[in-house]
């Protein structure tokens, strides 16, 4: 079974829509990540946590929250889906250790808002 | 703050032949890098990663990048490329605990 899963693997949605996308991880690692991606841009970082009481934006958190319901357990919520927020979403874990964090991903969430 | 760029959004290889991807930082601290690869429809992996200690990292699947702090360069390479080899690379450096990724390369690769 995969370490990092993500539900739904695709959506499509309508402009105004509210959607959630899950991620639970079995990993056991504290800290967990949402980013999306844009053809040419790369990934960027939507929110992260590094523990359940922890919830900080990152750098496009505009149009996005997220709840942490469980060390294992993150979701990033839509409130009301806009076409430019369709993309590629990939959940993401890491544990701090002495040398450097390395993070683990998901296989990603497509999402497509009409 | 951190910051990466990657050079070249496209690259065609031949397969057999050399697979040289090019990152450059930016970093107000001792930077942590690293190389992750995506293939279609999957998640991305990660390819290696510099920490501290040695400049030249080794990677999986025959890959390796150089540190180089004089050029503030990280670039990726594979001595002989494979048809295996084509996805999408990112380039990416640590910032206090998350991650700042490259806009990415699409490797593709011919016979």
């Amino acid at each position: 079974d995969a370490d990092v899963t993500q539900t739904p693997r695709n959506r499509i949605t309508k402009t105004g829509k509210r959607i959630m996308l899950e991620c639970s991880q079995t990993k056991g690692h504290d800290r967990m990540y949402w980013y999306r991606q844009d053809p040419g841009l790369g990934l960027r970082l939507i929110y992260y946590s590094f523990d359940v009481k922890d919830i900080n934006k990152g750098e496009i958190s505009d149009g996005y929250s997220v709840s942490r319901q469980a060390q294992a357990k993150f979701s990033l919520s839509l409130e009301s889906a806009i076409p430019n927020q369709t993309a590629l979403y990939f959940c993401a874990t890491s544990v701090p250790s002495k040398d450097v964090i390395t993070q683990y991903f998901g296989p990603g969430t497509r999402l497509t808002v009409l | 703050a951190q910051s990466v760029t990657q050079l070249g959004s496209h690259v065609s290889v031949s397969e057999g032949a050399l697979v040289l991807l090019r990152c450059n930082y930016s970093s107000s601290v001792p930077p942590y890098l690293f190389w992750y690869v995506q293939y279609p429809n999957q998640g991305l992996q990660l390819l290696l990663k510099y920490t501290t200690g040695a400049t030249l990292v080794k990677g999986i699947n025959g890959f390796e990048a150089e540190f180089k702090k004089s050029e503030t360069s990280f670039h990726l390479t594979k001595p002989s490329a494979h048809m295996s080899d084509a996805a999408e690379y990112f380039c990416a450096v640590d910032s206090w605990g998350k991650l700042q990724f490259g806009a990415g390369t699409q490797v593709v690769v011919t016979p």
